[in-house]
Parts: C-alpha cells; structure tokens; sequence
C-alpha cells in the first residue's frame, strides 16, 4: 500500500514551458486535492475532485488545469510556466461521503513535487 | 471564507521540555487535522480531531469545537520533533478541501 505517490519530485522549468505533475493513490479514495506551499506559508488549494470525471476549482487556480479520468489519477498540468509558479506541490486524497465511518475527510499527502520557473 | 490563526508562530526550546501550540478557528468545523513537517518537507498525519482529546505517545490534542480553538500539546521534546506544525479545518461549506493556517515553527535544540 503506497499511498499518495506523486512525481517528479524535483523539477526546473524555463519560463513558457509546460509540464505535467503526476499524482496516484491506491487508497481507493474518491476525493482528491492538490496544494501550493509557498516559503514561510500555509497550503493553498489549487484544484479538488470529488470522483473520476468531476473536477473544480480551489483558492488559487490560475495557470493551473486537471483532469480526474479515474479513480486513482489526478494529474496536475502547468501550461505556460511563470516564476510565480516556482512552489512545492503536494497532492492529497480523502475518503469522504456515504455512511461508513471512515469516510471522515481524513486528507493523507503525497511527499510533494519541488517546481521551479526560471 | 473560514479563517485559521495559530500561535506562536515560532518557538525554541531545549530538548526535554513541554510545549503547547495552539490553532484559532473562525467558524464551526466538521474536520480538524494536526499535521508536522519535518525539515524533508514530508507531512505527517498527526491527529484528526474535530472534537474531544486524542492521545499519541507524547503528543496529544484537544479541540473545543464551541469555543473554536483546538491545541497541541509535545511532552518531553525530541530533535525531532522539530519541524513545522500545521491545523488545517473544513468548514463544509464553499469549495472542499482543508483550509491551513500559517504553521509553528519549532526548533528543539539538544
């Protein structure tokens, strides 16, 4: 059971150029959310989906576009890089929902994409 | 939208001692996680608890829902609890997803 795996972990783009940031979970979870950790600040959410097919926008979506065709994928796609985006990047996944009583919200975190525009 | 403060923002102690960090909250929570990163970057789960008191070995936490606080309480510090501790809460409403506060930034020195 791995987890949130996300990849690259490492990553220096130039400005313009696009990239994709890939994130899966085996956890079968159906929510799934990716963040931006600027230095010295809290996680800002960037996109979420709530199930394969279904995605919307967080608190700082700009520049920024995802697409959830399963229930274990969410990639992350940069198009048009700028310096603003140089940030560490983490993906998350939660079980929400239904009646089970594990279905809590409980977010469980990849171990982050380090991007930088240069 | 819901807003999370927490203090200190930062805090040096010396190994062995007791801290208590604390996470302000503006509107009532349905979700309520602690989590630390360590100096990798890594963030690790450390409590869910939208209400009550959780105990893990020397960390435990409380949440008071009515009064919107909830604390995190290290005993006996180690060098490696030092890392940045984070509370994020999900009001349930607006867009999904856990809002974050700023972090504390704990150093404990051997």
């Amino acid at each position: 059971n791995a987890g949130v795996t996300q990849t690259p972990k490492f990553r220096i783009l130039k400005i313009g150029q696009s990239m994709t940031l890939q994130c899966t979970q085996d956890m079968n979870h159906n929510y799934m959310y990716w963040y931006r950790q600027d230095p010295g600040m809290g996680l800002k959410l960037i996109y979420y989906s709530v199930g394969a097919g279904i995605t919307d926008k967080g608190e700082v979506p700009n520049g920024y576009n995802v697409s959830r065709s399963t229930t274990e994928d969410f990639p992350l796609r940069l198009e048009l890089a700028a310096p603003s985006q140089t940030s560490v990047y983490f993906c998350a996944s939660s079980v929400r929902g239904g009646s089970g009583t594990l279905n809590t919200g409980e977010l469980f975190f990849g171990e982050g994409s380090r991007l930088t525009v240069l | 939208g819901i807003q999370v403060e927490q203090s200190p923002p930062d805090l040096i102690l010396q190994e062995g001692a007791n801290s208590t960090l604390r996470c302000n909250f503006s509107d009532s929570v349905n979700n309520l996680q602690w989590f630390h990163q360590n100096p990798w970057g890594q963030l690790i789960n450390l409590f869910y608890i939208p209400s009550g008191t959780k105990q893990n070995g020397r960390l435990s936490a409380t949440t008071v829902a009515t009064e919107r606080y909830s604390l995190l309480y290290i005993s006996s510090s180690q060098t490696t609890d030092s890392g940045v501790y984070f509370c994020a809460v999900d009001s349930g409403g607006g867009a999904d997803g856990l809002t974050f506060g700023k972090g504390t930034h704990l150093i404990i020195q051997p």
